[in-house]
């Protein structure tokens, strides 16, 4: 069945950065976009970009060009995120998720990670 | 960017009644939208996508509607389980989703 576990939580200082990993398992990784959205403490949901696995092509959204950075290891059908200069408003948890069908432009986020919870305090 | 509203934000409503939940974008979409279910602590559910496709495994008590700027997800009748916030998502451009609905039981 198909699995995206990501990495554990993580506690960050203001302007550090982190990296989250979304390890998949169950379909073939590099076939399906992987995107990243994220949730503050108590409020919806925000996408940040995608990555083709295949690739490694990438689109940012424009709130988090030039902070963000999404790859890969396709030896391993894993995907990461890394958010540079961080502050507290990005505190949240950050899920991947796993499109439904291969066809980029069709985001149907059929499959979510469970979500890292990302902490940045002093 | 394209921006989704929804409406109302929260709905309290008994268990065997009809809800309708409308979300709204600032341009026409056609059918790029999804609808997702999220309970506290969980990561969202896909329910419905293309505005009225259920989503496999979804139970029939819930559907999609609306084309172009309008759509509509509705639960026929509400289920204790049901209680979770509600988001839709348009996909006509880069992703982006609406505030969502948080759905109570009276």
């Amino acid at each position: 069945q198909v699995q995206l576990v990501q990495s554990g939580a993580e506690v960050k200082k203001p302007g550090a950065s982190v990296r989250v990993s979304c390890t998949t398992s169950g379909y073939t990784f590099v076939s399906y976009d992987i995107h990243w959205v994220r949730q503050a403490p108590g409020q919806g949901l925000e996408w940040m970009g995608w990555m083709n696995p295949n690739s490694g092509n990438t689109g940012y959204a424009q709130k988090f060009q030039g902070r963000v950075t999404m790859t890969r290891d396709t030896s391993i059908s894993t995907a990461y995120l890394e958010l540079s200069s961080l502050t507290s408003e990005d505190t949240a948890v950050y899920y991947c998720a796993k499109i439904k069908i291969p066809v980029a432009t069709v985001t149907h986020f059929e499959f979510w990670g469970q979500g890292t919870l990302v902490t940045v305090s002093s | 960017d394209i921006q989704m509203t929804q409406s109302p934000s929260s709905l309290s409503a008994s268990v065997g009644d009809r809800v309708t939940i409308t979300c709204q974008a600032s341009q026409d979409i056609n059918t790029y939208l999804n609808w997702y279910q999220q309970k506290p602590g969980k990561a969202p559910k896909l329910l419905i996508y293309d505005a009225s496709t259920l989503e496999t495994g979804v139970p029939s008590r819930f559907s999609g509607g609306g084309s172009g700027t309008v759509f509509s997800l509705t639960i026929a009748s509400l289920q204790p389980e049901d209680i979770a916030t509600y988001y839709c998502q348009q996909y006509d451009n880069f992703p982006t989703f609406g505030p969502g609905t948080k759905m109570e039981i009276k």
